[in-house]
């Protein structure tokens, strides 16, 4: 089973701030890794896939980087509807399919 | 516009079973292979099985081989989730989601229903 590692675990940020979230997997899943946003009493909300493409309809602010066991989400300016939890999910190696722990991204 | 509605969750005794439901509309259900994945309270996600766009395939984690059933009936747009023995860990919030054009991740997610294993 290949371990997602995120982080940190929260990150505190003021509006209009840059967001810099971090993923690790055990071992390399290519670009076979995506990211989704989770509000409070919401579902999860798929935002980017192979590690880099945004989802339809995701604003340009969000982009991620990186390939094999190293992965970056950035959101460049973060907006009030920003601040949720943020998970990566791998689905290079699988079953089984395999998230982070999350990232909670607070108002600072 | 793309709905996925669960139900049948509920308050269940440790042992026993429980099926849950997912009506799907808004898209070509007999295209896609379907997933569910659950959220325990206060959790992060973990991912249960997920079935091929006709069946022929499917998958489990190992927290749940054995006791649970993943199925589909592309007649009537809806996957199913039989959960037998079930145990106080398999408390959750319980998603569908519908795969991506990308196999393994998810582009649209139900609500959830809520599973609760308690005596």
């Amino acid at each position: 089973e290949i371990v997602m590692t995120q982080s940190p675990a929260t990150l505190s940020v003021s509006p209009g701030e840059r967001a810099t979230l971090s993923c690790r997997a055990s071992q390399s899943v290519s670009s076979n890794l995506a990211w989704y946003q989770q509000k409070p009493g919401q579902a999860p909300r798929l935002l980017i896939f192979g590690a880099s493409t945004r989802a339809t309809g995701i604003p340009d602010r969000f982009s991620g980087s990186g390939s094999g066991t190293e992965f970056t989400l950035t959101i460049s300016s973060l907006q009030s509807e920003d601040f949720a939890v943020y998970y990566c999910q791998q689905y290079d190696y699988w079953p089984p399919l395999t998230f982070g722990g999350g990232t909670k991204v607070e108002i600072k | 516009e793309v709905q996925l509605v669960e139900s049948g969750g509920g308050l269940v005794q440790p042992g026993r079973s429980l099926r849950l439901s997912c009506a799907a509309s808004g898209f070509t259900f007999d295209d896609y292979a379907m997933h569910w994945v659950r959220q325990a309270p206060g959790k992060g996600l973990e991912w249960i099985s997920d079935i091929s766009w006709n069946s022929d395939t499917v998958a489990y984690a190992d927290s749940v081989k054995g006791r649970f059933t993943i199925s589909r009936d592309n007649a009537k747009n809806s996957l199913y989730l039989e959960m037998n023995s079930l145990r106080a860990e398999d408390t959750a919030l319980y998603y569908c989601a519908k795969e991506a054009v990308v196999r393994g991740c998810f582009d649209y997610w139900g609500q959830g229903t809520l599973v609760t294993v308690s005596s």
